[in-house]
């Protein structure tokens, strides 16, 4: 079955550490995106991307980074200069023909 | 700039009951429109979208939603939910851009559907 898988679902770092969370897609979308979620704050687009190599910051990009070398690979690295960053973690994905994003079912980071 | 307010950030409601969650956009463009349903612990999936022609737009589980442009709303109804309905429901606009590539999703805060016997 096409998807989109994040993993691990649940992760646990201490502060000040580097953590990187993934997202692969078999979809063969070109379009990838990073959302934060906080209670009662909907969704907050971090990075996205629409082609491979390339990436654009969102309206919180601050304490985070991105790659895209490959076209079904989008990883988030929370750095430590992310001053909050416990949180629930989305990834999409979109189509060029079509008109929705796709979810993953999403990490929790808690940092401790 | 686009924003999506949902009205309201918590609808209680009793099993086989209608309910409406409400949303409205601000947008200077022409826009798409969708709804998303979150259960607990998961990701977002797609319960309807309107893109362009009729208003009405039917989706997955029983839900629906009207596109009024001049009130620049897009409400979702379901004449009778469920216990299974309880989720929390994101309205999102996005952008209509050339060459069907869609744009990046502006979400609402969320409004949480309760669903009780």
């Amino acid at each position: 079955d096409g998807g989109i898988t994040q993993s691990p679902k649940y992760l646990f770092r201490k502060e000040g550490q580097n953590v990187t969370l993934s997202c692969e897609q078999n979809l063969n979308h070109d379009a990838m995106y990073w959302y934060r979620q906080d209670p009662g704050q909907g969704l907050r687009l971090i990075y996205y991307s629409q082609i491979v190599n390339d990436f654009q910051k969102g309206d919180i990009a601050e304490g985070y980074s991105v790659s895209r070398e490959k076209k079904e690979s989008f990883p988030l690295t929370v750095t430590s200069a992310q001053k909050n960053p416990t949180a629930f973690y989305l990834c999409a994905s979109h189509g060029l023909t079509r008109n929705e994003q796709f979810f993953g079912p999403g990490t929790r980071l808690t940092v401790l | 700039a686009q924003s999506v307010t949902q009205l309201d950030s918590q609808v209680p409601v009793f099993e086989e009951a209608p309910v409406e969650l409400r949303c409205n956009y601000s947008s200077s463009v022409s826009v798409y429109l969708f709804w998303y349903v979150q259960y607990p612990n998961q990701g977002l999936q797609l319960l309807l979208k309107y893109l362009s022609g009729s208003t009405l737009v039917k989706g997955i589980n029983g839900f629906e939603a009207e596109f009024n442009k001049s009130q620049t709303s897009f409400h979702l109804r379901k004449p009778s939910v469920h216990i299974s309905d309880t989720a929390e429901y994101f309205c999102a606009v996005s952008d209509l851009v050339k060459d069907n590539q869609g744009g990046k999703l502006i979400f609402g805060q969320g409004t949480e559907l309760s669903v009780k016997p």
